[in-house]
C-alpha cells in the first residue's frame, strides 16, 4: 500500500463545477507534489510544495488552485476545468526538496470533465 | 531544458529473459537519476536511484541500472525477467533548482510466462 494517500479515487465533473482533489501523507515529508498524467504519457509537474509554501509553479492556468494547509495535507482546487483536463492526477511527497531525494506517490485521483 | 529517452515503448519478453531498458538524458551538469516502476492497477514505486558514487547502482527486485556519464545514459538490466515485472518501467531526471522529476514516456514491459 502506499503512504500517500488521495481522495477521491474518480471523480466526474461539469466545466461549471467545483471541486477538490486531496492527498494526505503522514511520513513526515516536507515536500509535496502535484503532477498531471494524461493516458499513455509519463506524469508531467504541476506544482511543488516545500515547508507548505509553494516553490514551483510549471506555468499551470489558474482554474488550478492548489492549497497545503499544512505539512501533511496537499490540495488541489478545481474550477471551470475543460474536457482536455481529464487525466489522472498524482500526488507526491519527499522528505525535503534536495534533488537527490525520492518521491513517494499516491495512487492518484482519475478526473473526468464532462 | 531537461529531456529523457526511452528508447523502446514497448517490449515483450518470456520468463527467464533478460531485460535491459534503454534510458538517455539531456543535460550536461550534475544529475540525480532515477527509475519508477508502475505495476497494473498500483501507483508508483522507485525502483532505483543514483546520486553519485558507484555508478553501478542495485535496486529492489533484482533491478540494476548502470549510469555512463559519457553517454548520458542509465540503462537499467535485470539477469533474468519474471512474468510479475509485467509494469510499465519510467525513468527520470532531476537536476537544477528544486525536486524537480523529469520522466521518460515509459517502456510497458510485458513477461510471458
Amino acid at each position: 500500500d502506499t503512504e500517500v494517500t488521495q481522495t477521491p479515487k474518480h471523480l466526474v465533473m461539469g466545466m461549471t463545477n467545483k471541486k477538490s482533489l486531496k492527498c494526505e501523507q503522514h511520513m513526515g515529508h516536507r515536500a509535496m507534489y502535484w503532477y498531471k498524467q494524461k493516458a499513455k504519457k509519463p506524469p508531467e509537474l504541476m506544482f511543488v510544495y516545500s515547508y507548505e509554501k509553494l516553490s514551483i509553479n510549471e506555468s499551470v492556468p489558474s482554474r488550478f488552485s492548489p492549497e497545503c494547509p499544512n505539512s501533511s495535507l496537499l490540495n488541489l482546487h478545481l474550477h471551470a476545468l475543460q474536457p482536455e483536463d481529464s487525466a489522472l492526477y498524482l500526488c507526491a511527497s519527499s522528505q525535503g526538496q534536495g534533488a537527490e531525494q525520492p518521491q513517494h506517490f499516491g495512487d492518484g485521483t482519475r478526473l473526468s470533465i464532462l | 531544458a531537461q529531456s529523457v529517452s526511452q528508447h523502446n515503448h514497448h517490449v515483450i519478453l518470456s520468463e527467464a529473459a533478460s531485460l535491459e531498458l534503454g534510458c538517455n538524458y539531456s543535460y550536461g551538469g550534475t544529475v540525480n537519476l532515477f527509475w519508477y516502476v508502475q505495476y497494473p492497477g498500483q501507483h508508483l514505486q522507485l525502483l532505483l536511484k543514483y546520486f553519485s558514487g558507484d555508478p553501478l547502482v542495485k535496486g529492489i527486485k533484482g533491478f540494476e541500472a548502470e549510469f555512463i556519464k559519457s553517454k548520458f545514459s542509465f540503462n537499467l538490466r535485470k539477469p533474468s525477467v519474471q512474468w510479475s515485472d509485467t509494469a510499465e518501467y519510467f525513468c527520470a531526471v532531476n537536476a537544477g533548482y528544486g525536486n524537480k522529476l523529469v520522466f521518460g514516456a515509459g517502456t510497458i514491459l510485458r513477461v510471458k510466462s
